[in-house]
């Protein structure tokens, strides 16, 4: 993988469902990862940064994984809320690349009454 | 609060004008950043500054410059507007160290006719 990816594009869950997506990114010289969350009209709002492999990090009803060997972190949303209407977004960070993050397309997820 | 302010939520402007973005954070943060955001394409990075006076191009600088003249201020130029250029602009900041967050503004949206 030459760039950061993220999948699905979008998705739609129903209320009240548990949901995960994906972030793959070239696994050689990491250092950081970052979610972030983006809900429309606002600004994107950090959730997690992951450093180490097998790190999982929680808040509320979403958690991540990270696995560095493989270059993948998945989020999951447990008991989705129409307030989780938004596009996560991953972003890498490499020892090269000082501080510049390099983010994915994004997952935009819509959870339907 | 921590705060980054871009001048202007909305914009039009006109093929061949100069337009200037204006971004300011509070937080006394070393680097900030320019990205613009395109439906599918996640965000992208166009410049960087790591200390007043230092810029580093990103990964799409072509038609862009920036300035920073003080600590809290990075303003992004484009030289003569081109259609190509509209979209959504992001500004962000962060302290220095791979596990910090970023925080952004608002966003600009501009349009140009």
């Amino acid at each position: 993988i030459l760039n950061v990816e993220q999948s699905p594009q979008s998705l739609h869950v129903q209320e009240g469902d548990s949901t995960n997506f994906t972030c793959s990114f070239p696994s050689s010289n990491f250092y950081a990862l970052h979610w972030y969350r983006w809900e429309t009209a606002k600004s994107p709002e950090a959730l997690f940064v992951m450093t180490l492999n097998g790190d999982e990090k929680k808040k509320g009803r979403i958690s991540a994984t990270l696995n560095t060997k493989e270059g993948y972190s998945y989020l999951y949303i447990k008991g989705s809320q129409p307030e989780d209407s938004a596009t996560y977004l991953c972003a890498r960070v490499t020892k090269a690349a000082g501080n510049k993050l390099t983010f994915g397309g994004g997952t935009r997820v819509l959870v339907k009454p | 609060d921590v705060k980054v302010t871009q001048s202007s939520r909305y914009l039009v402007k006109r093929t061949g004008e100069k337009v200037f973005l204006e971004c300011v954070q509070d937080m006394d943060h070393e680097n900030m950043f320019w990205y613009r955001q395109d439906p599918g394409l996640g965000l992208r990075l166009i410049y960087f500054s790591y200390d007043v006076k230092m810029k580093e191009k990103g990964d799409i600088p072509e038609g862009y410059s920036v300035s920073r003249e003080k600590k809290e201020r990075f303003s992004l130029i484009l030289e003569s507007a081109s259609t190509n250029q509209t979209s959504m602009y992001l500004c962000a900041s962060k302290a220095t160290g791979y596990n910090e967050k970023l925080f952004f503004g608002s966003g600009t949206q501009l349009s140009v006719l």
